[in-house]
């Protein structure tokens, strides 16, 4: 079955750039999508197509995908965004199947 | 704007089905082409995606759980809902109803708020 792989957690001080990588076979062919999930709430979309940011999700998220990993960004990372942040994606076998990574847990301190 | 909401039992017992509905409000679940899904969390555990429907009754289902998955939908009452069978405490987990966007690639792009299921006798 199609896996997506992120590393599980990533640590970074206030205002400093994080970067969370996901790795798949197929993101050569397929978008990656990015999500954020803070305690006890429901994920939110804060990437999708690769490098599109939503309305409303603030300029430091930026995104982007080279050969088969996709990486999720935060310029000048603040306090209020330590989550947790799965990369999302379709397998490319015809199957119709949506696949997470396994999540990433950004601390920010 | 659009708004989906959860509803079922939050507690289920061993070798039972798991049954939840996901209500759209504030628009049409037919209108737009979009499919509509359930994903799952465990607690302190990543999300898994169960399967999709779209407003025809076509579907699509995880091959981990496609032998004990239905997804439904029913139009008049602007509801799709989610059945799992022969369920174990692994199936303890916040299920999510959510909107798909897109066509050959395609994602998540409005959430529920989740309902917890525990599988507990």
């Amino acid at each position: 079955s199609y896996e997506l792989t992120q590393p599980p957690s990533v640590s970074v001080s206030p205002g400093q750039t994080a970067r969370i990588t996901c790795s798949g076979d197929a993101l050569p062919k397929k978008y990656a999508y990015w999500y954020q999930q803070k305690s006890g709430q429901a994920p939110v979309l804060v990437i999708y197509e690769d490098s599109k940011r939503p309305s409303g999700i603030p300029e430091r998220f930026s995104g982007s995908s080279s050969g088969t990993m996709a990486t999720l960004t935060i310029s000048g990372a603040q306090v209020e965004d330590e989550a947790d942040y799965y990369c999302y994606s379709t397998d490319s076998s015809g199957n119709h199947t949506g696949v997470f990574g396994g999540g990433t847990k950004l601390t920010v301190l | 704007q659009v708004q989906l909401q959860e509803s079922g039992p939050g507690l289920v017992k061993p070798s039972q089905t798991l049954s939840l509905t996901c209500t759209v409000s504030g628009g049409s679940i037919s209108s737009g082409s979009y499919y509509w899904s359930w994903i799952r969390q465990p607690a302190g555990k990543g999300l898994e995606w169960i399967g999709r429907i779209y407003t025809s009754g076509s579907t699509n289902y995880n091959p981990s759980l496609k032998s004990r998955v239905t997804i439904s939908v029913d139009t008049s009452k602007n509801q799709f809902s989610l059945k799992l069978s022969s369920v174990t405490a692994a199936d303890t987990a916040v299920y999510y109803c959510a909107r798909v966007s897109g066509s050959y690639d395609w994602y998540f792009d409005l959430w529920g708020r989740g309902t917890l299921v525990t599988v507990s006798s």
